[in-house]
């Protein structure tokens, strides 16, 4: 079963906009990492944050960690037509293993 | 750039047959995943590779699933006797195998339909 999931399923919001998706997780983690995948395709790789960050920027994206809370949020500020796509968490829980656990995603439509 | 590189893209098959899917990691990549993922889902971690060595292999994993790496490049996932349920994405995944915790690398995926 998926360790994460993510709030809300789905976005819907206007170009231009900021987009707030969420993230919860049940174990210790080494690190949280997001995903962008477009509809039908590969997963690309957004921005990994580790268990003693707070916040990571990366362009337009901000991604915060609350380790106390087992949560994470991305931000996508000012967004494009061209961020449309389904957002996955995905965490690497302690103990050494490589088994990363995703999250069920959040689809984002931004309408031009 | 080439990056992680998967062969079919499609396959569709009748129940009961067998399907081999090919994976072409990053190549100084050591490590390399297999995960599945059907409709509306995130993606589900199958098995993992360290250069040869098959290291974790999840639940998922019925004894219908084999997974390979023989010279520690490419990585073959074989599904014998396939159902229904087996239809999804099966994507690979690879990275360079150097530190605890490290990005990976997707592939397209391949898409299997199961009849």
């Amino acid at each position: 079963s998926q360790q994460g999931e993510e709030d809300p399923q789905a976005l819907s919001i206007q170009e231009g906009e900021n987009a707030t998706m969420n993230c919860s997780y049940k174990t210790s983690i080494n690190n949280l990492q997001w995903y962008r995948q477009n509809s039908g395709r590969g997963l690309v790789h957004l921005i990994l944050i580790r268990s003693n960050e707070r916040e990571k920027h990366s362009g337009r994206l901000r991604v915060t960690l609350d380790t106390s809370k087992k949560s994470s949020s991305l931000l996508i500020t000012a967004s494009r037509a061209a961020d449309t796509a389904s957002y996955f968490c995905a965490s690497l829980a302690t103990g050494g293993y490589q088994k990363v656990t995703f999250g069920t995603g959040t689809k984002l439509q931004v309408i031009p | 750039d080439t990056g992680v590189s998967q062969n079919p893209r499609h396959k569709i098959t009748k129940r009961g047959q067998n399907v081999t899917f090919r994976c072409d990691p990053i190549s100084e990549h050591n490590r390399l995943y297999w995960y599945r993922q059907t409709l509306g889902q995130g993606p589900e971690f199958l098995t993992y590779f360290q250069n040869e060595a098959q290291l974790e292999k999840s639940r998922l994993l019925s004894d219908r699933f084999s997974a390979e790496r023989p010279k520690g490049s490419f990585s073959t996932l074989e599904i014998q006797r396939t159902e229904q349920g087996d239809s999804a994405m099966y994507l690979c995944a690879s990275s360079l195998g150097l530190a605890p915790q490290e990005t990976q690398y997707f592939g397209p995926g391949t898409r299997l339909l199961v009849l």
